[in-house]
């Protein structure tokens, strides 16, 4: 089955700064790959995401691109803000055209202002 | 248009019970996933239902089941508890594959 690694697991930038975190995943089937925001005591939401046949996406201060020879995806927060401190998971899904997903364990990010 | 909703929202149980929780999907989603997130082990996938039949399984044991009616509200059941299924169980509806899920507020069970 699949399996989505995701580094690091604790970040911490300053505001203004830029943040990187990465994911790698198993199935070479898998052809969707979002990303969750989760802030403290909320549920996961979608904040990016990605599909197979495109190289890198942007919206506003996030983007996220994808290596498919590589099996790699990267989430990118350019001019950190205080809001953005969260726990960030990459998820992937299971094999081709088909939920669920699988999600990376997590990063928890703290931007300090 | 209402959002993803789970019941209970908190449940306390005892080690040996077994306890029922429940998703109701936004209308017109007809998968639902389950999800258990501990603190450092992320969102691990327990089953996923479509159409009420399960399509896909995580590597849970067996005490964790689930089911999915008519309507695509979906239950998911665990026997025999133990400390260590003390989590937030979180499902997820979608539309189709490959489109975003919408996750409900979660469930939070303790097991004492």
């Amino acid at each position: 089955g699949e399996n989505v690694e995701q580094h690091p697991s604790t970040l911490s930038v300053q505001e203004g700064d830029s943040a990187v975190i990465k994911c790698t995943y198993s199935d070479s089937a898998s052809n969707y790959f979002p990303w969750y925001k989760q802030e403290l005591g909320k549920r996961p939401q979608l904040i990016i995401d990605i599909r197979s046949n495109v190289g890198e996406k942007k919206d506003q201060r996030i983007a996220v691109t994808l290596n498919k020879t590589a099996k790699h995806f990267s989430l990118h927060i350019t001019e950190t803000q205080p809001e953005d401190s969260a726990v960030y998971f990459c998820a992937a899904t299971l094999g081709r055209g088909n939920t669920p997903l699988v999600f990376g364990k997590g990063t928890r990010l703290s931007v300090i202002a | 248009k209402a959002g993803v909703t789970q019941t209970p929202r908190y449940l306390i149980k005892t080690r040996g019970q077994q306890v029922t929780l429940s998703c109701s999907p936004i209308s017109g989603h007809r998968s639902v996933s389950w999800y258990q997130q501990t603190p450092g082990q992320g969102l691990q996938f327990l089953f996923e239902y479509f159409s009420e039949t399960q399509r896909n399984k995580g590597n849970f044991p067996g005490r964790f089941s689930g089911r999915q009616f008519s309507n695509s509200r979906s239950e998911m059941n665990v026997s025999t508890l133990e400390l260590g299924d003390s989590a937030l169980y979180l499902c997820a509806s979608s539309s189709r594959g490959q489109t975003e899920a919408f996750f409900g507020q979660g469930t939070r069970l303790t097991v004492v």
